[in-house]
């Protein structure tokens, strides 16, 4: 059971350049949700699904699209990589119960020159 | 706006030296408040949810505190593997998927 599996681990891009983080997760969970981290601020939601085919956004959707075309997976796409992209990425999944907890995995590093 | 913050923001023990991480909150209708743990590299892992004003929650050297405006995390006789950056988060709606986090408390235990 590997909980929340997130690839790549690291990446560099150079400004305009796209890419796909890609997001596995095998708790049969129904909820997912793509944050990024930024030093000395909290978590933000960036986009989230409730099920499979469905996404919305959250509080800094900006340059970032999402598809969910199956339950388990949730991708998390960058069209024209900007340096204000740099952060650490993390993927979180959880059960459709009100107050369920976020299960996160380990974070994908980009850098974007 | 909901705001979630958390102090101080670094915080150095000795083995054995217990004290608390403070999480202020400024929401309406609180549904649940959270704390994960995150060592570096690694995601968040849960540790508590709390739902009301005096619920309290332990897990071996923890406890987690409620208030109306604020959360508390004790951490008594603290080892070296407690060393993490603790976060806080808020979810303030039913049926709100979001979850709104404060910076995070790094704690570092030295033995």
């Amino acid at each position: 059971n590997a909980g929340v599996t997130q690839t790549p681990k690291f990446r560099v891009l150079k400004t305009g350049q796209s890419m796909t983080l890609l997001c596995a997760q095998d708790m049969n969970h129904e909820y997912m949700y793509w944050y990024r981290q930024d030093p000395g601020m909290g978590l933000r939601l960036i986009h989230y699904s409730v099920g499979e085919g469905t996404t919305a956004k959250g509080e800094v959707p900006d340059g970032y699209n999402v598809s969910r075309l199956k339950k388990q997976n949730f991708l998390l796409g960058l069209e024209s990589a900007a340096p204000s992209q740099t952060s650490v990425y993390f993927c979180a999944s959880s059960y459709r119960v009100d107050n369920s907890p976020l299960h996160f995995g380990n974070g994908t590093r980009l850098t974007v020159t | 706006e909901d705001q979630v913050t958390q102090s101080p923001e670094a915080l150095r023990l000795q083995e054995g030296e217990s004290s608390s991480l403070n999480c202020s909150y400024t929401v309406s209708g609180l549904r649940g408040l959270f704390w994960y743990r995150q060592d570096p590299g690694k995601g968040p892992e849960f540790l508590f949810t709390l739902y009301s004003a005096g619920e309290e929650k332990e897990k071996e050297r923890l406890k987690a505190t409620l208030t109306k405006k604020e959360s508390f995390l004790h951490i008594t006789a603290p080892k070296p593997e407690d060393s993490a950056t603790y976060l806080c988060a808020v979810r303030v709606r039913s049926n709100d998927y979001k979850l709104s986090f404060g910076a995070g408390t790094t704690v570092t235990v030295r033995a």
